[in-house]
């Protein structure tokens, strides 16, 4: 069985500093990855996947995340955070090969930018 | 370029009445549709994904049932709704390929609450 965590409930960054919100992963294979977005009563916006090939993935803006096999991880990035950047964040795991088209979701992460 | 959209937005319904949600997208063809349930603690639960028009794979047993009457139509139903099923419900479209890759693509959500 696929599944993720995302340690944390909530992140809090001042604005200008950078931000990592943690993700890890189980898969029995190999995995495909995303990161979505959530604003307040709005769907998710997709922010980005890794699918195979360079284990750093760039995404929408600003946003990239880093596949590690090694540590079951692919943590989201982002070099300098902005306050339009606090939402709730999503990390969400796929694996290769499997039968079923269920994507499993994190619970989520709050990220905060303070000003 | 492809959209999503979902209504109503938000809708307020006695407990033991019927429900009707509805989904369509446009600007593809022959997409593959998904049901989500967010509860308020935040999690994504796929209910139903659709690979085409009739086909309709549950992933939960509940009190709820989908139909894809026509190719970007998605529809969310219920004969009597429970206070259970309140929720923020997402719907979802993806490009239909063989691999298992592709990116979900959500809507706006319904948000429901069941009186």
């Amino acid at each position: 069985a696929q599944s993720v965590a995302q340690p944390e409930d909530q992140v809090n960054v001042a604005e200008g500093n950078p931000l990592t919100v943690k993700c890890t992963y189980s898969v029995s294979g190999n995995p495909y990855l995303f990161w979505y977005v959530q604003y307040p009563n709005r769907g998710l916006q997709f922010l980005l996947k890794y699918i195979t090939g360079d284990n750093l993935v760039k995404g929408s803006y600003g946003f990239e995340a880093e596949f590690n096999k090694s540590q079951t991880s692919f943590h989201l990035k982002k070099p300098s955070a902005l306050v339009s950047d606090s939402a709730l964040y999503f990390c969400a795991v796929r694996e290769w090969g499997a039968g079923s088209y269920q994507l499993t979701f994190g619970k989520g992460t709050k990220l905060s930018v303070i000003p | 370029s492809q959209t999503i959209h979902q209504w109503p937005a938000t809708l307020v319904q006695p407990v033991g009445s019927p429900l009707s949600l509805e989904c369509t997208v446009e600007g593809t063809s022959n997409p593959n549709l998904y049901w989500y349930r967010q509860a308020a603690g935040r999690g994504l639960q796929l209910l139903f994904y659709s690979v085409g028009i009739g086909q309709i794979s549950s992933e939960v047993p509940q009190n709820l049932s989908a139909s894809r009457p026509q190719d970007r139509q998605f529809i969310l139903s219920s004969k009597k709704l429970l206070l259970s099923d309140s929720g923020f419900y997402l719907c979802a479209w993806s490009v239909r390929t063989s691999g298992r890759g592709e990116t979900q693509y959500f809507g706006p959500g319904t948000r429901l609450l069941v009186l």
